[in-house]
């Protein structure tokens, strides 16, 4: 089983830039491929982009993908996520997650989450 | 862009059935994934492809489809059930992850 455990609470100031972690532990023999999906307070599941290590693809929201950037090192099983030019409508709780086309590239398995507040 | 739908909110006593629904046109070709999100926590896989259960999840939790709607049903619904649920398809042409705006469910 793989379990995915992500960096700590980030406060950022608008304008700013931000980088989230996600490591995978456990059976990472397996081929997942990783998403993001963020959470506003009170508000629904926002997918924001993925990608796939094994073949070195990305995907990003049409709303976001001028300011994300998701990369990974397989070197230490992990996720990153980039996002620039913060806005406080990027306030929310950001969760990577694991998929894998076994599943029909359902969303396997989650991180706990990693909380960010942009606020000045 | 594709869309889902889902019902802001369901109410159902428990022992009942609960059903969630999913419409949109891309869930007609794409597999439609369900999550489970008590408050506080991380959203759970309970369905995939449409009508698969991950191993842990209960049987009374259970997918249907018909056409341009997906359905999760919950039998025998309990109290620890409430919770928010979501529908999760992809858009075909993208490869963008979609998700509904989740379904709120009340036990009476």
């Amino acid at each position: 089983q793989v379990q995915l455990v992500q960096s700590g609470t980030e406060l950022k100031k608008p304008g700013a830039s931000l980088k989230v972690s996600c490591r995978a532990s456990g059976h990472t023999s397996t081929k997942f491929a990783f998403a993001w999906v963020r959470q506003a307070p009170g508000g629904a599941l926002e997918w924001v982009g993925w990608i796939n290590p094994s073949k070195g693809s990305t995907m990003y929201a049409q709303n976001l993908q001028e300011r994300v950037t998701v990369t990974t090192d397989t070197s230490t099983a992990t996720v990153y996520l980039e996002l620039r030019s913060l806005r406080s409508d990027d306030t929310a709780m950001y969760y990577c997650a694991g998929f894998t086309d076994s599943r029909g590239d359902a969303l396997e398995v989650w991180g706990q989450g990693t909380m960010v507040t942009v606020s000045s | 862009s594709s869309e889902v739908t889902q019902p802001p909110s369901v109410s159902v006593s428990p022992g009942q059935t609960a059903r969630i629904t999913c419409s949109g046109e891309t869930v007609a070709n794409i597999y439609t994934s369900w999550y489970q999100q008590k408050p506080g926590q991380a959203p759970v896989l309970i369905i995939y492809k449409d009508i698969e259960r991950p191993s842990g999840i209960p049987e009374r939790f259970s997918g249907s489809s018909s056409g341009t709607t997906v359905t999760l049903s919950i039998s025998e619904v309990q109290a620890e059930d409430e919770a928010d649920y979501y529908c999760q398809s992809a858009d075909a042409t993208t490869a963008s992850v979609i998700f509904g705006g989740g379904t709120k469910l009340t036990v009476l």
